[in-house]
């Protein structure tokens, strides 16, 4: 079993809808949780923070449910620009252990 | 703020040829710093890190090396490439002052052909 798996999609949705990635990770000692958006061919970058009691940014909303050991993202009103790929990236301690999945990618389509 | 940038951007390189990608961080002291690896349509491969100056650890064995003569410098070198080094390079970043969040430079695209 991988350590952190997504579903790799595509999600082509219309735009005004909503869209929910789920990321699953294995290792129960994890500490951090991150959500980070990469446009084709450019670097990763940070989407949001995952926090325990959850967190909302604008449209983005991100969970963690320790208990099931996945985290979530929920995009409101799907925008065209919102057309990336989707990274979740769990830290379980130490320097070199940052684990990315391999990313869901979003298409928004008019 | 802090900042990191790596280059070349892009690169075309003949089989056994040699590589050197750079990459420096600003505005930051003692970071950590990180070389990936995403072949294309897959994940992010962590090939090294290094937590100070003449400090490498490796993750996977390869043909590739790295080395960090300066506190916020990161080279990643091959002596001679093979094709299945092509892919993208990232130079990333953490440090106290961060948490745990990863920042990453803005990538090198290299074809060994």
């Amino acid at each position: 079993r991988k350590e952190v798996e997504q579903d790799p999609g595509p999600f082509n949705v219309p735009e005004g809808a909503t869209v929910a990635f789920n990321c699953t990770y294995s290792n129960s000692a994890s500490q951090s949780f991150f959500w980070y958006r990469q446009d084709c061919r450019k670097e990763p970058k940070l989407l949001m923070s995952v926090y325990s009691s959850g967190n909302e940014d604008g449209r983005f909303t991100a969970q963690l449910n320790r208990a099931s050991q996945y985290i979530s993202l929920l995009i409101r009103d799907s925008k065209l620009s919102d057309s990336a790929t989707y990274l979740c990236v769990v830290h379980t301690g130490g320097y070199n252990k940052l684990i990315f999945g391999a990313g869901t990618r979003l298409a928004v389509h008019p | 703020s802090q900042t990191i940038h790596q280059w070349p951007a892009t690169l075309v390189q003949p089989v056994g040829s040699p590589l050197s990608l750079e990459c420096t961080v600003e505005g930051t002291s003692n970071p950590n710093l990180y070389w990936y690896r995403q072949a294309a349509g897959r994940g992010l491969q962590l090939l090294f890190y290094s937590v100070g100056i003449g400090q490498i650890s490796s993750e996977v064995p390869q043909n590739l090396s790295a080395s960090r003569p300066q506190d916020r410098q990161f080279i990643l070198s091959s002596k001679k490439l093979l094709l299945s080094d092509s892919g993208f390079y990232l130079c990333a970043w953490t440090a106290v002052s961060s948490g745990n969040t990863i920042y990453f430079g803005e990538g090198s695209w290299l074809t060994v052909v």
